[in-house]
């Protein structure tokens, strides 16, 4: 099973700041991963897939970047939604693991 | 628009029987990859099971392996997840989840539905 490393576990950070967060895997997943954004009481939703492209509706505030086992999510000027929690997600090799997730909170 | 319903959590006891559906809507059900993935209280994210449009190919994370079946029934855009000898560390709130690419295995997940808590306590 690939294992998924998050850093930082939390993030404090003020709104318009430039946000970096990171996703270290056990293994090569290759540019197979995922970022998703969880905010209190709400569904995950995907921001970006294969390392670094955007899904549907996705401001482009937010990029990533990476491959192999190091990887990057960015968030370029912290809106007010964007304080939420982030998980990073692998689909190189069976089974789909999740990271355990980066808070992103308000300084 | 499309949208995941999920329903038939609750509180069951150790050992006990559950049955989850999702209800599909807003695309074309049987042409999509679907998913389990839940949450435990205050924890993070655990993919669960993934099936195949035709129900052809399916798989399982090791926890829940031999314990929970999941199966659709295209005719009634409904996805379900029969969880059998439940445990405490079953307790999570389970979310349906589509493929975005269809028959594809991105193995991504998107969109996802708002989910439904069960709980495991005797």
């Amino acid at each position: 099973e690939i294992v998924l490393t998050q850093s930082p576990a939390t993030l404090s950070l003020s709104p318009g700041e430039r946000a970096t967060l990171s996703c270290r895997a056990s293994q090569s997943v290759s540019r197979y991963l995922a970022w998703y954004q969880q905010t209190p009481g709400q569904a995950p939703r995907l921001l970006i897939y294969d390392t670094s492209n955007r899904a549907t509706g996705i401001p482009a505030r937010f990029s990533g970047s990476g491959s192999g086992t190091d990887f990057t999510l960015t968030i370029s000027s912290l809106a007010p939604e964007d304080f939420a929690v982030y998980y990073c997600q692998q689909r190189s090799n069976w089974p789909i693991t999740f990271g355990q997730g980066t808070r992103l909170e308000i300084k | 628009e499309v949208q995941l319903v999920e329903s038939g959590g609750g509180l069951v006891k150790p050992g006990g029987s559950l049955r989850l559906s999702c209800a599909a809507s807003g695309f074309s059900f049987s042409s999509y990859i679907m998913n389990w993935v839940r949450q435990a209280p205050g924890k993070g994210l655990e993919w669960v099971s993934s099936i195949s449009g035709s129900s052809s190919y399916i798989y399982y994370a090791d926890s829940v392996k031999g314990r929970f079946t999941i199966s659709r029934d295209n005719a009634k855009n409904s996805l379900y997840l029969q969880m059998n000898s439940l445990r405490a560390e079953d307790t999570a709130v389970y979310y349906c989840a589509r493929d975005p690419a269809g028959s594809s295995w991105t193995n991504w997940f998107d969109p996802w539905g708002r989910g439904t808590l069960v709980t495991v306590s005797s």
